[in-house]
C-alpha cells in the first residue's frame, strides 16, 4: 500500500466553527507533513512531525493545531480561521527525514478548504 | 534570491513535442533534485529524482542535472495531452531538517 488518504475530500467552514482533517498511511513511514497550498503556488510546508513528535512548526498560526496520535495518522484541527486559510491542505509521508537518504514524499490528495 | 527558481509559465505545446521545464538553484550543497507532477485538484506526486550530477531516463522522461551552473532539468518526449499538469522542481534541505524546497511550478498545456 502506497497510499496517503485523507478525508474529508472538501470541507466549507464558519469562521468560528472548529474542524479537524484527518490524514492516513500504512507504509510505516516514520515523518509526516502538512502543507498549505494556494491556486497556482507551490506547497507550502506548515507542520513536520518524525517519530510522533513535532519536529518543524514553520510559525503557523495557533488556529491550526497538528496531532499525531500514532505512527498512521495525522490531524489538523482547525479553529477560527479566516478565509484567507481557504486552500488545498496536503498531508505527505516519508520513510523518514534524515540527512543520510533522499527521502521522498507521498502526498495524499489533499482536503479542499473553504472558509466562509 | 530564491533558493528553487522555476518559470510559472503556462507553456503550452502540440501533441508530440519534446518539452523542456528547468529549474536554478543557489546552494551548492543540494545533492537530490526531484520532479514532481500535480495534476488539477490533486495531490503532488514523484515523477523522477536525481542524486548529484547526470542524467536519469524513465521512458519518455529524462531528469538531467548540471551541478555546476546549479541548473536542473525535466526533458518530456513525445509529449500527450495527458500530460497537461503543473510540473514542480524540489529540492529536500538537510540542514532545514529535510525540507522540501519547492521550485514556483510550471503549468503545462499539451493540445491535441
Amino acid at each position: 500500500d502506497t497510499e496517503v488518504t485523507q478525508t474529508p475530500k472538501h470541507l466549507v467552514m464558519g469562521m468560528t466553527n472548529k474542524k479537524s482533517l484527518k490524514c492516513e498511511q500504512h507504509m510505516g513511514h516514520r515523518a509526516m507533513y502538512w502543507y498549505k497550498q494556494k491556486a497556482k503556488k507551490p506547497p507550502e510546508l506548515m507542520f513536520v512531525y518524525s517519530y510522533e513528535k513535532l519536529s518543524i512548526n514553520e510559525s503557523v498560526p495557533s488556529r491550526f493545531s497538528p496531532e499525531c496520535p500514532n505512527s498512521s495518522l495525522l490531524n489538523l484541527h482547525l479553529h477560527a480561521l479566516q478565509p484567507e486559510d481557504s486552500a488545498l491542505y496536503l498531508c505527505a509521508s516519508s520513510q523518514d527525514r534524515t540527512s543520510a537518504n533522499y527521502n521522498e514524499q507521498f502526498f495524499g490528495p489533499g482536503t479542499r478548504l473553504t472558509v466562509l | 534570491q530564491k533558493e528553487v527558481e522555476q518559470d510559472p509559465g503556462p507553456l503550452s505545446v502540440p501533441e508530440g513535442a519534446i518539452v523542456s521545464l528547468n529549474c536554478t538553484y543557489s546552494n551548492s550543497a543540494f545533492q537530490y533534485f526531484m520532479w514532481y507532477r500535480q495534476y488539477s485538484r490533486k495531490g503532488p506526486e514523484l515523477l523522477m529524482y536525481t542524486y548529484s550530477s547526470g542524467n536519469k531516463e524513465d521512458g519518455r522522461f529524462t531528469a538531467q542535472v548540471d551541478k555546476s551552473s546549479k541548473y536542473i532539468s525535466l526533458f518530456i518526449r513525445d509529449s500527450q495531452p495527458s500530460d497537461s499538469a503543473t510540473y514542480l522542481c524540489a529540492i529536500p534541505s538537510y540542514n532545514q531538517g529535510g525540507k522540501l524546497i519547492f521550485g514556483q511550478g510550471t503549468e503545462l498545456s499539451v493540445k491535441p
